[in-house]
């Protein structure tokens, strides 16, 4: 078990840019979660995937967000035309989808700077 | 609204202290997960309470589950520079994906 790993770990970008952020979940986990964190707050949801299927978005997410899971495994999170209020930490959790205890495990962390 | 409100948001304290920290809320949870960040890093499961009134140790820390299953705290004995980071907890409620979390507590403890 490796573990939710998330590439790149650091990204600074220029306004107007897009980025994209990849997330690898632990293998048996059906559910992926996308996070944003900003300093000294705790994790805001951002979007969910239950398998391949996108059940949910914040209205945190605008427009200029998407998130992917096309084989129901991988997550991408792409950011268009990037902003300087984006910049934060976008984690991913995934978790196995239990009714009642569903304990979602976090990756590192993808920080976004946007000069 | 934070659903979960954590207190205190900042404690700085001594090596060899005793502290605690808590997670409160109005609505009742299936469950309370605590996850200690460090910066830079993603949040890192500590434990997951599920029964009203449960208490769980791990080494010296002890997390209890509120009878009513609202509210949780953690309690470090005789702490260690090594328990610094934030500590943050989050609510699962029944029938629902989204965990609430709460802001966090920010630990400092000096050698």
């Amino acid at each position: 078990d490796t573990g939710v790993s998330q590439d790149p770990r650091h990204k600074i970008t220029k306004r107007g840019q897009n980025v994209t952020f990849r997330c690898d979940p632990i293998s048996e986990h059906n559910r992926l979660y996308w996070y944003r964190q900003t300093l000294g707050q705790g994790p805001e949801f951002l979007t969910y995937f239950q398998n391949e299927a996108q059940l949910e978005k914040s209205r945190l997410l605008s427009d200029r967000f998407s998130a992917e899971r096309p084989k129901g495994s991988f997550s991408t999170l792409e950011i268009q035309r990037t902003e300087q209020g984006d910049s934060a930490m976008y984690l991913c959790a995934s978790s196995r989808g239990l009714a009642g205890a569903d304990t979602q495990y976090f990756g590192p962390g993808t920080r976004l700077t946007v000069l | 609204t934070q659903l979960l409100e954590q207190s205190p948001q900042f404690l700085s304290i001594q090596e060899g202290e005793n502290l605690t920290v808590y997670c409160n809320s109005s609505s009742v949870f299936s469950s309370l997960q605590w996850y200690r960040q460090e910066p830079g890093e993603g949040p890192v499961l500590l434990v997951t309470v599920v029964t009203g009134g449960e208490v769980k140790k791990l080494k010296r820390l002890t997390f209890q589950f509120g009878d009513a299953r609202k509210d949780s705290s953690l309690h470090i004995t005789a702490a260690q520079p090594g328990d610094t980071g934030l500590y943050l907890c989050a609510g699962d409620r029944d029938s629902n994906y989204q965990l609430i979390w709460g802001a966090g507590t920010k630990l400092i403890i000096k050698p």
